[in-house]
C-alpha cells in the first residue's frame, strides 16, 4: 500500500511553546489529508480535514487558532500546536487519501507522540 | 456517517481462524467498508476494503452479505503478532470524507 510518513515521531516541549508536525504522502499525491488525536486506551478522534490549497475544516470542539493546519502541497500537510499545554499531550496521527482510477483508500502515518511538560 | 458496532474484545489461539463481525445497519448506497489494524503507539494499518460480496487479499478476507448491513473480517491462522485493535469503518468514497473511528475490537492471540 501507499506510504505516509510523519515527522517527528516524538517530541517533548515546554508549556507555552509551539510544535510543528509534518505529514507526507511519499508515493502518491493527496489532495485530502486528515488529522487525528488519540489518547491512551482510546480510539482515534478526528480533529480536522485538510484540503490542498484551501482552509482546513475543523471538527466541533477543536480550536482552529490552537491547532494550525497547512496543506500547501499535494504531498505535505502540517499541524502546528500553538502555545502547547500539558493537556495537549497526545498521540497525533495523520492520514492521506490515495484516490485514483483504481483506488480510494486512506493511509495513515506512524503517528507523533507529543509530550508537553 | 454510518455507525458501526463490533465486539469490544476477542480471544484466540495461534493457528486459529478469527472472524470479527461488524454491524452497520444504516450503511448508505455509496458507502464502502474498510478495516484497519492498529498496534500500540502506531498509526492504523489498512487491511482490506470492500463494497459487497467477498474480497480477499494476502492478509485477510472480507465477507459482506447482500444487504450490506454487516461485514465479517476473517483472519486465517492468526499468530501472536496479530494481537492488535481492529477497526471497522464505513464511509463514502467521496473527496473530503473522513473516517470516524469507533472503539474497535481488541484481539488477543495466545500461544
Amino acid at each position: 500500500g501507499a506510504v505516509v510518513s510523519q515527522h517527528p515521531s516524538w517530541v517533548i516541549c515546554k508549556s507555552g511553546t509551539s510544535v510543528k508536525i509534518e505529514c507526507r504522502s511519499l508515493d502518491f499525491q493527496a489532495t485530502t489529508m486528515f488529522w487525528y488525536r488519540q489518547f491512551p486506551k482510546q480510539s482515534l478522534m478526528l480533529m480536522a480535514t485538510s484540503n490542498e490549497g484551501s482552509k482546513a475544516t475543523y471538527e466541533q470542539g477543536v480550536e482552529k487558532d490552537k491547532f494550525l493546519i497547512n496543506h500547501a502541497s499535494l504531498t505535505l500537510s502540517t499541524l502546528t500546536v500553538t502555545s502547547a499545554h500539558p493537556e495537549d499531550s497526545s498521540f497525533y496521527i495523520c492520514s492521506a487519501r490515495d484516490w485514483g482510477l483504481a483506488t480510494d483508500t486512506q493511509y495513515f502515518g506512524p503517528g507523533t507522540r507529543l509530550t508537553v511538560l | 456517517l454510518a455507525k458501526t458496532t463490533q465486539p469490544i474484545s476477542m480471544d484466540s489461539y495461534e493457528g486459529q481462524e478469527v472472524n470479527i463481525t461488524c454491524s452497520h445497519n444504516n450503511i448508505a448506497t455509496n458507502d464502502y467498508i474498510t478495516w484497519y489494524q492498529q498496534f500500540p503507539s502506531q498509526g492504523p494499518r489498512f487491511i482490506i476494503q470492500g463494497y459487497k460480496t467477498k474480497v480477499t487479499n494476502e492478509v485477510a478476507s472480507l465477507f459482506i452479505p447482500a444487504d450490506r448491513k454487516s461485514s465479517t473480517l476473517s483472519l486465517p491462522r492468526v499468530s501472536l503478532s496479530d494481537t492488535a485493535v481492529y477497526y471497522c469503518l464505513v464511509a463514502a468514497n467521496q473527496a473530503g470524507t473522513a473516517l470516524i473511528f469507533g472503539k474497535g475490537t481488541t484481539l488477543s492471540v495466545s500461544s
